[in-house]
């Protein structure tokens, strides 16, 4: 099977970093993509790592180890809006479709 | 900015009836995906498609079908609809090259 898993739920205090852990299997791996969902919104598109490393976009990064079959997302100076489900999606071999993580679901607590 | 498009944010529908959910893109994406969104199951995929005229079975496929007769659009046909297809409806799109695929504002689907 293809397997995503991520936590459940994560709880972190305005103004603090928080790191949402994803890990994939490995075989067939084509690139990884990060989605923030608010409540009743439709998912939008935050980050895609393809290499290993860092890839960072203002407060937002994901990391990626291939060998590992591991990535997170790291949020910096969280904010109350940052409050939403982060979804970690995988591609598998060339042109399929993304298959989804069950999503994490942050709160952002004053 | 690309833009996906659903019919209807909110549906109600009665149970043996036919439902048409409608999707277009005006980015001139190759690609096309439909999704239902349940808690605790995630975003599970139900068919997709990479050309007109073209559709795949994606994992939950039983009870749907869709329909892909220009480039822009791609409709999701429930036959028959039943209580347990009530959920939340994505639509979403993508070029082949393998970049993020962008989704739609969903359909709210409530079977009674």
């Amino acid at each position: 099977g293809q397997n995503i898993d991520q936590p459940t739920e994560m709880t972190a205090t305005e103004g603090a970093i928080v790191q949402i852990n994803c890990t994939y299997q490995t075989s067939g791996f084509n690139g990884l993509f990060w989605y923030q969902q608010h409540a009743g919104e439709a998912p939008t598109f935050l980050s895609y790592n393809v290499l290993d490393g860092l890839e960072e976009k203002g407060r937002f990064s994901s990391f990626l180890s291939r060998s590992k079959g591991y990535s997170y997302l790291l949020l910096k100076e969280l904010q109350m809006k940052d409050s939403a489900s982060y979804l970690c999606a995988v591609r598998w071999s060339g042109n399929t479709p993304l298959v989804f993580g069950k999503g994490t679901r942050l709160s952002v607590i004053a | 900015d690309v833009k996906v498009t659903q019919s209807s944010r909110y549906l109600v529908k009665r149970t043996g009836e036919k439902v048409f959910l409608e999707c277009v893109q005006d980015m001139d994406h190759e690609n096309m995906f439909w999704y239902r969104q349940d808690p605790g199951l995630g975003l599970r995929l139900i068919y997709f498609s990479y050309d007109v005229k073209m559709k795949e079975k994606g994992d939950i496929p039983e009870g749907y079908s869709v329909s892909r007769e220009k480039k822009e659009r791609f409709s999701l046909i429930l036959e028959s609809a039943s209580t347990n297809q009530t959920s939340m409806y994505l639509c979403a799109s993508s070029p082949p090259t393998g970049e993020t695929q962008y989704f739609g504002p969903g359909t709210r689907l409530l079977v009674l």
